[in-house]
């Protein structure tokens, strides 16, 4: 059973902080590492599919970047606003399936 | 543009009642299907894949079933719902070259068995 490790589990951060999440997986048979935001009452939004060892990608504020040798993942969100508050997931593509971490609980107080 | 519906929303059964949640995905062909399940306080758990009609894979023995009829329809059932079987349950897509394609998700049903 693939593990895949998140953390923290919860975050809370000020306005206009920023702040950065950490996303753990086997590094071994790597496809595919992808970062979902979940806002409450709505659906998990793909933010990035990140498939190369060292690849950064960029959305706004939002950036990750991956390291698929030593199996972790990094979230960065600069100058965090309230509508960033989500729960935060990551999950490790094996075998055509998604294996989801338990994800952060980021909340952002104005 | 591509939408997934997921329906009902909110869903309150007794416990041994039947269950049917339907999902269907407009504006693609030959997509990827996924049921998955948040149990409270846990992460999403894959409970069934098809990358067909009529081709069903899953993931974990439960009390649930999945069938896919037509290419854009995903069901989950159950004969006779557990007090277990409550959680949140989604339906997503995703395109068949899936390596570097993001999963979409229909917005949820939240099942409360009493």
């Amino acid at each position: 059973i693939l593990n895949v490790e998140q953390s923290p589990q919860s975050l809370h951060v000020q306005e206009g902080d920023s702040t950065n999440f950490t996303c753990s997986f086997p590094s071994s048979n790597f496809y595919a590492l992808h970062w979902y935001r979940w806002e409450t009452a709505k659906s998990p939004e793909a933010l990035f599919v990140m498939t190369l060892n060292g690849d950064e990608k960029k959305k706004g504020r939002i950036s990750a970047t991956l390291n698929t040798k030593e199996g972790y993942s990094y979230l960065y969100i600069k100058g965090s606003q309230p509508e960033d508050s989500a729960t935060y997931l990551c999950a490790f593509l094996q075998g055509g399936k998604l294996i989801f971490g338990q994800g952060t609980e980021l909340s952002v107080k104005p | 543009s591509q939408t997934i519906h997921q329906w009902p929303a909110t869903l309150v059964q007794p416990v041994g009642s039947p269950l049917s949640l339907e999902c269907t995905v407009e504006g693609t062909s030959n997509p990827n299907l996924y049921w998955y399940r948040q149990a409270a306080g846990r992460g999403l758990q894959l409970l069934f894949y098809s990358v067909g009609i009529g081709q069903i894979s899953s993931e974990v023995p439960q009390n649930l079933s999945a069938s896919r009829p037509q290419d854009r329809q995903f069901i989950l059932s159950s004969k006779k719902l557990l007090l277990s079987d409550s959680g949140f349950y989604l339906c997503a897509w995703s395109v068949r070259t899936y390596s570097n394609q993001p999963q979409h998700f229909g917005d949820g049903t939240r099942l409360s068995i009493l």
